[in-house]
């Protein structure tokens, strides 16, 4: 057990669908990243959040959006989704003072 | 802009000999460097780091990096593959005016018995 834990482990929705995936940090890291991770554009950052505040944005979509709550959970919503959008989605966290980023094991979104 | 080449998309290498996986970088600032595998179907697991302090970098499971600064490269080594190194493995790039990491497009590490 990494210490990042990211919920739901598989996920399985339709075209035009909505979904969340969350995330809780490692217990002291206030920053929470997104990656997503596809067969055909690798592993690509989507956002990070820093003690609730976005910190910086990647590639990530208009249809996607992100927040970070006040106990540190963090939240991405993933609307109109398209068969593109299947992907494995992770999360890390970060305390940046020793550089370490902890994954969670991901989240496995198949848009059918 | 900051990025990284992972050299070979694929490496087979029989149990007990040695790995190496190349990466080379691109940045503009002094770089941290990470290595990160990822089993199959699992999350991924920081293998070591490297940020400006000794350019020879020892990690987990008997893995080390070097940083040659001159030749841009951060590859990764193990004397001796064990059939559980097979995986896919990561180099990334991040640098002190960002957080985020910057992956490389992965290298495959077969071990054959």
């Amino acid at each position: 057990d990494s210490g990042v834990t990211q919920t739901p482990k598989h996920l399985i929705t339709a075209t035009g669908q909505r979904v969340t995936l969350r995330c809780s940090p490692r217990s002291g890291d206030l920053s929470v990243y997104w990656y997503q991770q596809s067969l055909d554009q690798g592993l690509q950052f989507l956002i990070q959040y820093y003690n609730g505040e976005e910190r910086a944005k990647g590639n990530i979509l208009e249809r996607f959006s992100a927040q970070q709550f006040p106990d540190l959970h963090s939240e991405l919503n993933l609307s109109s989704l398209e068969l593109g959008d299947s992907a494995l989605y992770f999360c890390a966290s970060s305390d940046r003072q020793n550089y370490g980023y902890t994954f969670g094991s991901g989240t496995r979104l198949t848009v059918v | 802009a900051q990025s990284v080449t992972q050299l070979d998309s694929h490496v087979s290498v029989s149990e007990g000999t040695p790995v190496l996986l190349r990466c080379n970088y691109s940045s503009s600032y002094s770089p941290s460097l990470f290595w990160y595998v990822q089993h199959p179907n699992k999350g991924l697991q920081l293998l070591l780091k490297y940020t400006s302090a000794a350019t020879l970098v020892k990690g987990i499971n008997g893995f080390e990096a070097e940083f040659k600064k001159s030749e841009t490269s951060f590859h990764l080594t193990k004397p001796s593959a064990h059939m559980s190194d097979a995986a896919e493995y990561f180099c990334v790039v991040s640098g002190p005016n960002t957080d985020k990491l910057i992956f490389g497009t992965g290298t495959r590490l077969q071990v054959f018995p």
